[in-house]
């Protein structure tokens, strides 16, 4: 059953820690995308990768940080640095052949105590 | 910046009427455009895209849009909506040789049967 895995569903973050989210795809995509969710403000985008061992900032990147070192995994760490965290954070992924036709995760939402 | 802009943010309809949703973006090149559909409880899914040819193009649940390219806008349009149809919808434009999309901020279409 191919798809997409965003695992946890719910994350809470105590303040001063990071947190990572995991993205986890098997539809053999070379791109992957990390969107942060709020509401009224639709997707804002903070990292993609294009390839292994490659990733670009996105409009919102600061306060997080991102890792591709296999094709199929693309985590996104929620840093200290982040003030305010609280959101839905949803990952994508997609072919290059067929640019910006993404396939979304089922999300996490991620909360600070 | 290229930005998406949507410009309905909540629409109330009864079945059986007409809806338009409007987008509109902001970049002076060559763009993709995309619709986006989340239905209550489930992932983002694409609803529509635009590439190049014929400016109307359909999507899935007989939905259309519509671009236009001196307006800049990419609206789109359902003849009669259904309960069913009830879900938030995005606009996305996708720069030309570009990975990087960019979504609207989402309209919410309540539909009452």
């Amino acid at each position: 059953d191919g798809g997409i895995t965003q695992s946890p569903k719910y994350l809470f973050r105590k303040e001063g820690q990071n947190v990572t989210l995991s993205c986890e795809q098997n539809l053999n995509h070379d791109a992957m995308y990390w969107y942060r969710q709020d509401p009224g403000q639709g997707l804002r985008l903070i990292y993609y990768s294009q390839i292994v061992n490659d990733f670009q900032k996105g409009d919102i990147a600061e306060g997080y940080s991102v890792s591709r070192e296999k094709k199929e995994s693309f985590p996104l760490t929620v840093t200290s640095a982040q003030k305010n965290p609280t959101a839905f954070y949803l990952c994508a992924s997609s072919a290059l052949s067929v640019q910006g036709e993404l396939f979304f995760g089922s999300g996490t939402q991620l909360s600070v105590l | 910046a290229q930005s998406v802009s949507q410009h309905n943010h909540h629409v109330i309809l009864s079945e059986a009427a007409s809806l338009e949703l409007g987008c509109n973006y902001s970049y002076g090149g060559t763009v993709n455009l995309f619709w986006y559909v989340q239905y209550p409880g489930q992932h983002l899914q694409l609803l529509l895209k635009y590439f190049s040819g014929d400016p109307l193009v359909k999507g899935i649940k007989g939905f259309e849009a519509e671009f236009i390219k001196s307006k800049f806008s990419f609206n789109l349009r359902k003849p009669s909506v259904q309960w069913s149809d009830t879900a938030e919808y995005f606009c996305a434009v996708l720069m030309a040789s570009s990975y990087k999309l960019i979504f609207g901020s989402g309209t919410r279409l309540l539909v009452r049967p």
